[in-house]
């Protein structure tokens, strides 16, 4: 069956350090993937997304994510985190073969350390 | 701010009532996306539709159904509530029509709780 796995619940940076967000797939196919974070109070908004070509993308506020198909996995990075970057953080899989739908993680939660 | 609205922004009911929420996509989007989230649940997709007619269907309790107008706004219609069914609706919408594919914009959410 096809899933999202983020094996981290809970992350805590200190404002400035750097961050990277695991997000492992399974999914027999080629895979849509794609970031949305989630402030508090807010919908979702989309960081980034990856369908073809270049491995790693740049999305918005100074994330990238890089593809490893080896290695199933779309994590998603950022140099130098801001306190305003504290957020939940859900990994996703496109699923088009058979029911069409979009498969989220559980979430990571970010924390940031002034 | 998304361009997608969603209404009411809480709603609390019992148990065996019904309900229904609204939503309002962004200027231009022919797909409306209805979610669940919940705690041991996590981000769930319920349904999709596009231009009025459904598109594709996702982990929705048959107690629970949804519609999009003409003027594309859709409702999501919830009876029969039980206290499992608490938890934070999502509406999305998005230009295309692919579920698996489109940038989805998510409203705010409306928050269900049932006592």
């Amino acid at each position: 069956a096809q899933s999202v796995t983020q094996p981290d619940i809970h992350i805590t940076v200190s404002e400035g350090a750097s961050l990277e967000l695991r997000c492992n797939y399974s999914y027999g196919a080629t895979p849509y993937l794609f970031w949305y974070v989630q402030s508090p109070g807010q919908g979702l908004q989309l960081l980034l997304k990856y369908f073809s070509g270049d491995t790693l993308v740049q999305g918005i506020k100074g994330f990238e994510a890089e593809f490893k198909r080896s290695q199933s996995s779309f994590n998603l990075r950022k140099p130098s985190v801001h306190w305003s970057d504290a957020a939940e953080y859900f990994c996703a899989v496109g699923i088009l073969q058979g029911a069409q739908k979009l498969v989220f993680g559980q979430g990571t939660r970010l924390t940031i350390n002034p | 701010d998304s361009g997608v609205t969603q209404t009411p922004k809480h709603l609390i009911t019992a148990t065996g009532q019904r309900v229904t929420l609204r939503c309002s996509p962004r200027s231009g989007d022919l797909s409306v996306y209805w979610y669940q989230q919940s705690l041991d649940q996590g981000l769930q997709f319920l349904i999709q539709y596009y231009n009025g007619e459904e598109r594709a269907k996702g982990n929705i309790l048959e107690r629970f159904s949804a519609q999009q107008f003409p003027d594309l706004h859709s409702e999501l219609n919830l009876s029969s509530l039980e206290l499992g069914d608490s938890a934070l609706y999502f509406c999305a919408s998005s230009v295309a029509r692919a579920v698996s594919t489109d940038t989805q914009y998510f409203g705010p959410g409306t928050r269900l709780t049932v006592l």
